[in-house]
């Protein structure tokens, strides 16, 4: 299958720090990526859909100043957590579509801020 | 918008038993229901997906059913091995590719050898 590849696997930020997560997709153009959330033990909640050249979509509840995306090319996204702080910690994955076929996810990020 | 309800929450079968998941959904639109496998630390892994022009779709011991009047979808693992041991999640959607997918709250399956 197609692969997405997401950079760090695990980062650790102190408080009130911004840390950026990179999301490629190594053997496919995506125009469309989406990022996810997700606490321990529970599901994947869809934070917004990033779209190549213009601006991300957000859910409700997911402030836009803090989780700032940007989809600069068709192979890469990047979600940058600004003013992190300790509720911030979480896993965050992106995934991405080939076309109209099944979506792939990236291995995720483990955000710890301290 | 769409609202996907998954049980169990946790199971746990004998080496070499079945297993069964099961999965419902709201939206009548969605067409596009896959199934992840996540193991600790990883992101989610597609093991396999139907659409809704299909009623069953079969890949060696792993088999998705869906049934679109009902609402629901499941996923059936046979002869269960220990690796087989994860969560696993549902999801639906449109078809088109820049629909993100709803996800169940996952089931955490336990193969005992």
């Amino acid at each position: 299958g197609a692969v997405v590849s997401q950079h760090p696997s695990r980062v650790i930020c102190k408080s009130g720090t911004s840390v950026k997560i990179e999301c490629r997709s190594l053997d496919f153009q995506a125009t469309t990526m989406f990022w996810y959330r997700q606490f321990p033990k529970q599901s994947l909640m869809l934070m917004a859909t990033s779209n190549e050249g213009s601006k991300a979509t957000y859910e409700q509840g997911v402030e836009k100043d803090k989780f700032l995306i940007n989809h600069a090319s068709l192979t890469l996204s990047t979600l940058t957590v600004t003013s992190a702080h300790p509720e911030d910690s979480s896993f965050y994955i992106c995934s991405a579509v080939p076309g109209f076929t099944e979506a792939f996810f990236g291995q995720g990020t483990r955000l710890t801020v301290v | 918008g769409e609202n996907v309800e998954q049980h169990p929450s946790t199971l746990s079968v004998q080496e070499g038993d079945s297993a069964v998941i099961k999965c419902t959904y709201s939206d009548s639109a969605s067409n596009y229901f896959p199934w992840y496998k996540q193991e600790l630390g990883k992101g989610p892994q597609l093991i396999i997906d139907i659409r809704s022009n299909v009623g069953e779709k079969k890949d060696q011991r792993i088999a998705v059913t869906l049934n679109k009047t009902a609402k629901h979808f499941s996923l059936h693992i046979t002869e269960t091995q220990p690796e087989d041991s994860a969560v696993y999640f549902c999801a639906a959607s449109g078809n088109s590719g820049n629909t993100p997918l709803v996800f169940g709250k996952g089931t955490r399956l336990s193969v005992i050898a």
